[in-house]
């Protein structure tokens, strides 16, 4: 079946120790999206690709990067992880910008910064 | 104001219940809409989404207020399998994407 994969499902590291969470999917879908959940809040956007097109939320902070090296895989790069960081970070596949587009979401990794 | 805002809950209902859910969203020119649910520690799975004047699925139904920049979900005859949180979803376009903005949710808990 056609899906968004994340791995690893739960990941913990050390404040200040660099992280990353990887995506992929074999939905073909040019757009995949980052988001941040945090306990008891909503999903939150912190970045898009549009293909090779990074698109940056303006209030993710900068410690938060991201790289797509090719279509399928989308990675999420946090260089300096604080205690704040700890979240649910789930990625998301669509295709081109439509108003009516859905969005296919992972499983997430769930982050814990010690 | 917060762009999405929803009742947190939680609903407890029982078996069999009509239960309905309420949110706004404060841009007006926003154009479609979601619900999506979110089960304890999982992603959001797509419910509905929104168009026009809303839609019917099943026991589902959502409508959409454009005047008063409301959205509803109903649900009928509520399952133990319906114990969820339900996620108020606007949909905007961004940077070729979309940009999915989340109320906080509603949680349900139906019980027997």
């Amino acid at each position: 079946d056609a899906m968004v994969i994340q791995n690893p499902r739960y990941q913990v590291t050390q404040f200040g120790k660099p992280v990353t969470l990887s995506c992929s999917q074999t939905l073909n879908h040019n757009v995949m999206y980052w988001y941040q959940q945090k306990s008891s809040q909503a999903p939150k956007l912190l970045f898009h690709y549009y293909d090779k097109d990074f698109n940056n939320e303006a209030d993710t902070p900068d410690n938060f990067q991201s790289r797509r090296p090719n279509t399928s895989f989308c990675f999420l790069d946090i260089r300096s992880p604080g205690l704040g960081d700890a979240a649910m970070y789930l990625c998301a596949t669509s295709r081109s910008g439509h108003i009516y587009n859905e969005q296919f979401f992972g499983p997430g990794t769930r982050l814990t910064v010690l | 104001r917060k762009e999405v805002e929803q009742d947190p809950g939680p609903f407890n209902v029982p078996e069999g219940a009509t239960v309905a859910f309420n949110c706004t969203y404060s841009n007006s020119a926003s154009q479609s809409f979601f619900w999506y649910r979110q089960d304890c520690r999982k992603e959001p799975k797509l419910l509905m989404s929104v168009y026009s004047s809303g839609n019917e699925d099943g026991r589902f139904t959502a409508q959409l207020n454009r005047a008063s920049q409301y959205i509803s979900l109903l649900i009928r005859d509520s399952k133990l399998s319906d114990s969820a949180t339900y996620l108020c979803v606007v949909n905007g376009l961004t940077g070729g994407g979309n940009k999915l903005t989340f109320g906080t949710g509603t949680q349900l808990k139906v019980e027997l």
